[in-house]
């Protein structure tokens, strides 16, 4: 099983709303990511859990806000977030935290910020 | 810095072969990687290769590895309409994939 999964597939928001997207994977990977896509642009990475401990954050705004529950969880957490957050954000994961360890990808949620 | 490159577009009739090429400017990347991502999806992993081999066939794909030049290829034999999407190469930088910009395939019937 190498599936990734991801809810919700869309959502709308407010710029005054507060949502959570969330990633969830049984595969007993180590590091998870969150990467934004916007339109025929290839993924951007935005953060990286490794071990359920934040190890990487690509200077992305306070308006987002990751969390790591346990191993097989994570959350994204949204606030007060601007029209140009509008994006696919995908959720991703791998055996282990180290560079040369393949990445699979869930199926994204598709966020529109009105 | 890293920097990963492909051409945008291409396009083939159902049943050629197609060819996606990628340049890649880490030579310490361990593997590199192709993925699929069709409209409104998320990006599927189809193949990936480890740096100290030149080529890997699976099925209808191909990747050839030219390391001295830092190039990618991938070819899809028998072309079909359902693989028209875009597809990327990534290549891993530390921690984190570096992925080109991606090569839109269009299958013409």
């Amino acid at each position: 099983d190498t599936e990734v999964t991801q809810t919700p597939k869309h959502l709308v928001m407010g710029m005054t709303n507060k949502k959570s997207l969330k990633c969830e994977q049984h595969m007993g990977h180590r590091a998870m990511y969150w990467y934004k896509q916007k339109a025929k642009k290839p993924p951007e990475l935005m953060f990286v859990y490794s071990y359920e401990k934040l190890s990487i954050n690509e200077s992305v705004p306070s308006r987002f806000s990751p969390e790591c529950p346990n191993s097989s969880l994570l959350n994204l957490h949204l606030h007060a977030l601007q029209p140009e957050d509008s994006a696919l954000y995908l959720c991703a994961s791998s055996r282990g935290p180290g560079g040369s360890e393949t990445q699979y990808f869930g199926p994204g949620t598709r966020l529109l910020v009105l | 810095g890293e920097d990963v490159e492909q051409s945008l577009f291409l396009s083939v009739r159902e049943g050629d072969s197609s060819v996606i090429n990628c340049t890649y400017t880490d030579s310490s990347s361990t593997y590199l990687y192709w993925y699929k991502q069709e409209p409104g999806a998320g990006l599927q992993l189809l193949t990936y290769i480890f740096s100290n081999m030149d080529m890997k066939q699976d099925q209808r794909l191909t990747v050839l590895l030219n390391k001295k030049d830092k190039h990618l290829s991938l070819r899809i034999a028998d072309t079909q309409t359902g693989d028209s999407a875009i597809y990327f190469c990534a290549e891993n930088y530390g921690q984190n994939f570096v992925f080109g910009p991606g090569t839109r395939l269009s299958v013409l019937p």
